[in-house]
Order: structure tokens, then C-alpha cells, then sequence
């Protein structure tokens, strides 16, 4: 079993809709980071977060430590969200453990 | 801004090459990293830096090894290089407290290294 799973592996949606991408992970961790992968390979980080909510325009990261799980919500999705999106827990020692990513398409 | 900054972002080497990877930021971040991305795999650790001359293995360390001779500079060796390591190559940096990152990563562009 992966330490860190994220679900659905493939998203496709239309622009306008709500969109939530789940990553549930095994092992304790300090921080969770969600990253964005555009076509070409640039990764930016889009959240780091160690309890609770974070809110950045249209992105929302939420994390429940005990449950061991983080989701990541796309409110009113444009076809620029388009990308991968990767969870990352951070345990410690400054590693990173990654998801394989959530391939979400948005359609006009 | 900070600025990640890989030499090529695109290489075509020979097996048996010794390989050069360059990295540099320019935000005075005490962490480094080398990460390679395979599909099916997702992002691995190759090696990381958490101050100048230091270095630790990651996951895949085998048939690589890292310079850290200034900050601002980390940089990948592949000392003789194979097919299998045909990959997208990613630098990243963060400011870090000790050995705990805890802080946001800024990624390069990557480097696709292309081994025959």
C-alpha cells in the first residue's frame, strides 16, 4: 500500500463547478503541501499546511491530522486549474512523501 | 519572487557521461533538493542540502552524488550515466529551521535529461 494516496486519479469537470481532490497518507506527519504541475513540468507550491483550513482566492486546503487526511477545493474551476495536482506530506527531517498526482481537466 | 533557476531544460547525454546538473536560487533558503519524476512514480528524492557542504542521501540516491560548495548553488552528478536515469530532473528550495522544512518548496523549471 502507498503511504499516500490521493483520489480520484483522473478529474474531469466543467468550468464553473466545485471541485474537491482528496489525499489520505500512513504516516505521521509535521506539514501537508499541495502542489500544481502545469504541462511543461513547472511545479508551484500552492499550500503548506499543519492543521485546520487554508484559503487562497479560489483554493481551500484542509487538513484533519488525526484522520490523516487533506483535501484540496477548487471553487468556481476555470480551464487554467487545469493541472496536476500533487499532495506531498512532510514528515520529518525535511522529507516529502508525494501522491502520484490528480490529473483534473476543465472544460469551458 | 524567489527564482529557482536550472542550467538546461533539456539534455541529450551519451551512456557512460559524467553529468552536470545545475541549480540556483536566489533567495538565500537554507534547503535544497534534487527530485527525479517518472511517470507511474511521481516525484522522488534524489539528495538534499540543508546548509553548505551538507548533504543527505534521499530515496534514490544510487549513481548520483550532490555539490553544495555556496548556497546558492546545488548541483546534481550522475557520474556515469545510464538509461534508466532518463527523467525529468527538479530542483527545489525552501527556507528551513533546522532539519524540519516546514516551509513552502519553489521548484525549478526541471530539467529533462534524455540518456541513450
Amino acid at each position: 500500500k502507498n503511504e499516500v494516496e490521493q483520489s480520484p486519479q483522473n478529474l474531469t469537470a466543467q468550468e464553473g463547478e466545485f471541485i474537491t481532490i482528496n489525499c489520505s497518507y500512513s504516516v505521521g506527519i509535521s506539514a501537508l503541501h499541495w502542489l500544481q504541475q502545469h504541462p511543461g513540468g513547472g511545479i508551484v507550491s500552492l499550500f503548506m499546511l499543519s492543521s485546520g483550513k487554508k484559503k487562497h482566492g479560489r483554493l481551500i486546503a484542509t487538513i484533519n491530522i488525526q484522520e490523516k487526511h487533506s483535501s484540496l477545493h477548487i471553487t468556481a474551476s476555470h480551464p487554467r486549474d487545469s493541472a496536476v495536482y500533487i499532495c506531498a506530506p512532510e514528515t520529518s527531517g525535511s522529507r516529502l512523501t508525494f501522491g502520484e498526482g490528480t490529473q483534473l481537466t476543465v472544460n469551458p | 519572487d524567489v527564482k529557482v533557476t536550472q542550467s538546461s531544460r533539456y539534455l541529450v547525454k551519451r551512456t557512460g557521461e559524467k553529468v552536470f546538473l545545475e541549480c540556483v536560487q536566489d533567495m538565500d533558503h537554507e534547503n535544497m533538493f534534487w527530485y527525479r519524476q517518472d511517470p507511474g512514480l511521481g516525484l522522488r528524492l534524489i539528495y538534499f542540502s540543508y546548509d553548505v557542504k551538507m548533504k543527505e542521501k534521499g530515496d534514490i540516491p544510487e549513481g548520483y552524488s550532490v555539490s553544495r560548495e555556496k548556497k546558492e548553488r546545488f548541483s546534481l552528478i550522475l557520474e556515469s550515466a545510464s538509461t534508466n536515469q532518463t527523467s525529468m530532473y527538479l530542483c527545489a528550495s525552501s527556507r528551513g529551521l533546522g532539519s524540519y522544512l516546514n516551509e513552502k518548496l519553489f521548484f525549478g523549471s526541471g530539467t529533462q535529461l534524455s540518456v541513450l
